[in-house]
């Protein structure tokens, strides 16, 4: 069982590059999230998705897209990156109660 | 939208004295108030959670208590040791179906001196 997983751990793209965060989860969560975490700014959440085939918006949307095409995954994409993104990026699934957390992937943008 | 704020933001304390970190929240509706461990270069993790129909729940030397009417709630840290050093947060959220969302606290950095 290897909970929430994430790829890649490290990344530098690049001003107006593209990529793809893939996360990955085995425990049958319906509720997948995109986090991504600034000094002094705690967790803030992008995307969030309730369920296979579903997204949804969350507090800092903008300049970034996702997909949950199967339960176990969420991909967040950067279409053209900005220095702004540069940041670490959490996922987190769920299924009742508590958020289970990945390492997390640290991109940056220059 | 929920708002919940965090303090303090830094919190040193001797080894073996206790930590407190306090969180206000705005949306009464919330009812469930994790909190999170947060290691350097890892993920957060859950160390304890309480919901809105208990006023206090303890697990070995963390408690956490719940003030529904003022809208706040703390993280108790007993007999603190070293590896209790790290950056915690706390979160709110309704927990209901239609609104899973998690809102978090800015975080506390805890820094226990041997």
């Amino acid at each position: 069982n290897a909970g929430v997983t994430q790829t890649p751990k490290f990344r530098v793209l690049k001003t107006g590059q593209s990529m793809t965060l893939l996360c990955a989860q085995d425990m049958n969560h319906e509720y997948m999230y995109w986090y991504r975490q600034d000094p002094g700014m705690g967790l803030r959440l992008i995307h969030y998705s309730v369920g296979e085939g579903t997204t949804a918006k969350g507090e800092v949307p903008d300049g970034y897209n996702v997909s949950r095409l199967k339960k176990q995954n969420f991909l967040l994409g950067l279409e053209s990156a900005a220095p702004s993104q540069t940041s670490v990026y959490f996922c987190a699934s769920r299924s009742s109660g508590s958020e289970v957390f990945g390492p997390g992937t640290r991109l940056t943008v220059l | 939208g929920e708002n919940v704020e965090q303090h303090p933001s830094t919190l040193s304390v001797q080894e073996g004295d206790s930590a407190v970190i306090k969180c206000t929240y705005s949306d009464s509706a919330s009812n469930y108030f994790p909190w999170y461990k947060q290691e350097l270069g890892k993920g957060p993790q859950l160390i304890i959670d309480i919901r809105s129909n208990v006023g206090e729940k303890k697990d070995q030397r963390i408690a956490v208590t719940l003030n529904k009417t003022a809208k706040h709630f703390s993280l108790h840290i007993t007999e603190t040791q070293p590896e209790d050093s790290a950056v915690y947060f706390c979160a709110a959220s309704m927990n209901d179906f239609g609104n899973e969302k998690l809102t978090f606290g800015t975080g506390t950095r805890l820094t226990i001196i041997p």
